[in-house]
């Protein structure tokens, strides 16, 4: 069974632009979680996407979105960069609940320049 | 807002050495996590704890959940440099989500 997969692994952006990262979970996982993970504050929870609707949402600015098609896969969005938003954005797959054994991405590297 | 608490936040040891990293909170959670994170790679579930006082092992590390559920520890007994990485300790409030301490560094050197 194929793992978790991220595109792309790098990216460098200017502030005040736009990123679009993808998720692909692994096959028959319906639930797709995103986490923001830097030196300074860690792993922190972004949202979950279960059945194409957010299921649960973090604490985090409305310039963050996402979405997650009919296939589970996923993708989130960050407007407006700023240079805090520099870090690995980690996905993670799980069968049905969040709580269940979540299997994560490699992570896409975010750098806003 | 529920915190968990991992400590130390970096350990470098020998090969061959023993240790033990905690996670403490003063809330309660209905299950643990633990997760390792290596370098350029997410993080990769160890184990689970659900009962309080769980006592796991898995090869050379030990796992025990606290008696109230609010604290966790991880023992490593004769690291490797195999073990080198990130430790995670993640909570189940029970609200449907996850809470990750910051984790623990570790080094093993050969």
């Amino acid at each position: 069974k194929a793992g978790v997969t991220q595109t792309p692994r790098y990216l460098i952006k200017t502030r005040g632009q736009q990123v679009t990262l993808s998720c692909s979970p692994i096959s028959g996982h319906r639930s797709v979680s995103w986490y923001q993970q830097t030196p300074g504050q860690g792993l922190q929870f972004l949202f979950e996407y279960f059945s194409e609707t957010q299921r649960n949402k973090g604490n985090f600015p409305g310039r963050f979105s996402g979405r997650q098609f009919s296939n589970s896969r996923s993708e989130m969005n960050v407007s407006t960069l700023e240079l805090g938003d520099s870090a690995l954005y980690l996905c993670a797959s799980s069968h049905d609940q969040l709580t269940d054994t979540q299997y994560f991405g490699p992570g896409t590297r975010l750098t806003v320049l | 807002t529920q915190l968990l608490k991992q400590s130390p936040q970096f350990l470098s040891i020998q090969e061959g050495e023993n240790l033990t990293v905690y996670c403490n909170s003063s809330s309660v959670f209905s299950s643990l996590q633990w997760y390792r994170q290596e370098p350029g790679e997410g993080p990769v579930l160890l184990v689970t704890v659900v009962t309080g006082g769980e006592v796991k092992k898995l090869k050379r590390l030990t796992f025990q959940f606290g008696d109230a559920r609010k604290d966790s520890s991880l023992h490593i007994t004769a690291a490797q440099p195999g073990d080198t990485g990130l430790y995670l300790c993640a909570g189940d409030s029970g609200y449907s989500t996850l809470t990750f301490g910051k984790g623990t560094m570790l080094l093993v050197s050969p």
